[in-house]
């Protein structure tokens, strides 16, 4: 079975400050693993996905994750926060390799302070 | 180029009516999957469809059915709606090629049941 576990339902930091959302996975397989962010009244937009290449992934808006399989770990980090990524992130795992059903975390909400 | 819409934007329903909600996927996108999002919570897979069949269902009841056109549009469908139902309902679309399949998601219809 694979599921997401969202450390924290809520975080919050001062603009221009490093973001730490934290995401533990379990999986009986090597996993497919993406982070996606929803701002209110707008659909879910996906942030960037690991997919057994490099540890490291890069995606939009300056954000980027690192898989750790010996953590089991997928937290997304930003160096400098700005005001428009308050929102919500979900750390999402697929069901199976090359599945197209997704498994949801519950969410962080990012608050940025000014 | 649209990316995937939905219809309606909300809707406001009867407990024990039956309601229809559509999808049009992202244009070159033959795969509809939809997700429920309840309130401060991560979305649920419902099913997936492709080629005008349900492929993989998630852990719902039979009241929830589906349908793809071959256009592939889709509808969602809910027969004797609980209260419990109300939610936000995503449609996602994407392609069915080898690998790992991105997912693009529609802002959502928003239904409520009284």
């Amino acid at each position: 079975a694979q599921s997401v576990t969202q450390l924290d339902s809520h975080v919050s930091v001062s603009e221009g400050t490093p973001v730490l959302l934290r995401c533990n996975y379990s999986s009986s397989y090597s996993p497919s693993l993406f982070w996606y962010v929803q701002h209110p009244n707008k659909g879910l937009q996906l942030l960037l996905k690991y997919t057994s290449a490099a540890t490291l992934v890069k995606g939009i808006n300056g954000f980027e994750a690192e898989f750790k399989k010996s953590e089991t770990s997928f937290h997304l980090t930003k160096p400098s926060a700005h005001m428009s990524d308050a929102a919500e992130y979900f750390c999402v795992v697929s069901s199976a390799r090359g599945a197209n059903n997704l498994f949801f975390g519950t969410g962080t909400r990012l608050t940025v302070i000014p | 180029d649209a990316g995937v819409t939905q219809s309606p934007t909300h809707l406001i329903k009867t407990r024990g009516q039956q309601v229809t909600l559509r999808c049009s996927p992202k244009s070159g996108h033959d795969t509809v999957s939809w997700y429920q999002q309840a309130l401060g919570q991560g979305p649920q897979f419902i099913f997936q469809y492709y080629e005008e069949e349900e492929r993989q269902r998630g852990n719902f009841p039979d009241r929830f059915s589906g349908h793809q056109f071959p256009n592939y549009s889709s509808e969602l469908n809910v027969n004797a709606l609980l209260l419990g139902d109300s939610a936000l309902y995503l449609c996602a679309s994407s392609l069915r090629l080898a690998g790992i399949y991105e997912q693009y998601f529609g802002p959502g219809t928003r239904l409520t049941v009284t």
